[in-house]
């Protein structure tokens, strides 16, 4: 099946510093989603990119939709302890079948230190 | 507005039995799916619907039987429970466009 690699695995920061992740694939994919994850829930969605080159905003996060359709980024600036989770990329394949079907990243798990 | 409700929230299985674990969403959504969640793999799909009365395969099917009788419940099954089967179960639905809404969660134990 198809890849997603989200980097990095992990990151531990302090509290005020930005943060940055990204995730590429081997395909192209026509919708890039950010989700976000606290312990014991379910993901929760942070931003939609639909169109390459994209670039959006969400108060403090920032995310891209890549140009080739192959990669994406978030940046999260001045981090606070509530950013704690665990980050997912999303990619939805072009194409008239894809049906909303989401391959997802292996997640960056964030810590945040006051 | 309740979005995606799953139930149960949590089940320890013995191997061998069965269950059925339920999702509904109160979004009119037409598309629904299932994705299990592992430690360091991320989200897989595994079994989605389009519509009321259909169903598909996705990436990890195997082991896993799904129905969808009326548009706002999607409900997954698991005839005979393995080991392998332990894991995090989310249901999600979106409209015919993105993004998916997720439900909290199942956690399943197949011991």
């Amino acid at each position: 099946g198809q890849q997603l690699n989200q980097s990095p695995q992990s990151m531990f920061i302090q509290e005020g510093e930005d943060v940055s992740m990204n995730c590429t694939s081997s395909s192209i994919f026509n919708t890039w989603l950010w989700y976000k994850q606290d312990p014991g829930e379910g993901p929760v969605l942070l931003i939609a990119l639909y169109k390459a080159g994209e670039l959006t905003s969400n108060g403090r996060l920032t995310a891209q939709f890549g140009i080739t359709r192959k990669d994406s980024f978030l940046n999260i600036s001045a981090s606070i302890p509530s950013d704690v989770g665990i980050y997912f990329c999303a990619g939805n394949n072009a194409g008239g079948t894809s049906y909303g079907k989401l391959t997802f990243g292996q997640g960056t798990i964030l810590t945040v230190h006051p | 507005n309740a979005g995606v409700t799953q139930t149960p929230k949590f089940r320890v299985l013995k191997t061998g039995q069965s269950m059925t674990l339920l999702c509904a969403q109160d979004m009119n959504h037409e598309y629904m799916y299932w994705y299990r969640q592992d430690p360091g793999m991320g989200l897989r799909l595994i079994h989605y619907s389009v519509g009321e009365g259909t169903t598909a395969k996705g990436e990890v099917p195997d082991g896993y039987n799904v129905s969808r009788l009326k548009k706002q419940n999607f409900l997954l099954g698991l005839e005979s429970a393995a080991p392998s089967q332990t894991s995090v179960y989310f249901c999600a639905s979106n409209p015919r466009t993105l993004p998916s809404v997720f439900g909290q969660g199942t956690r399943l134990t197949v011991v």
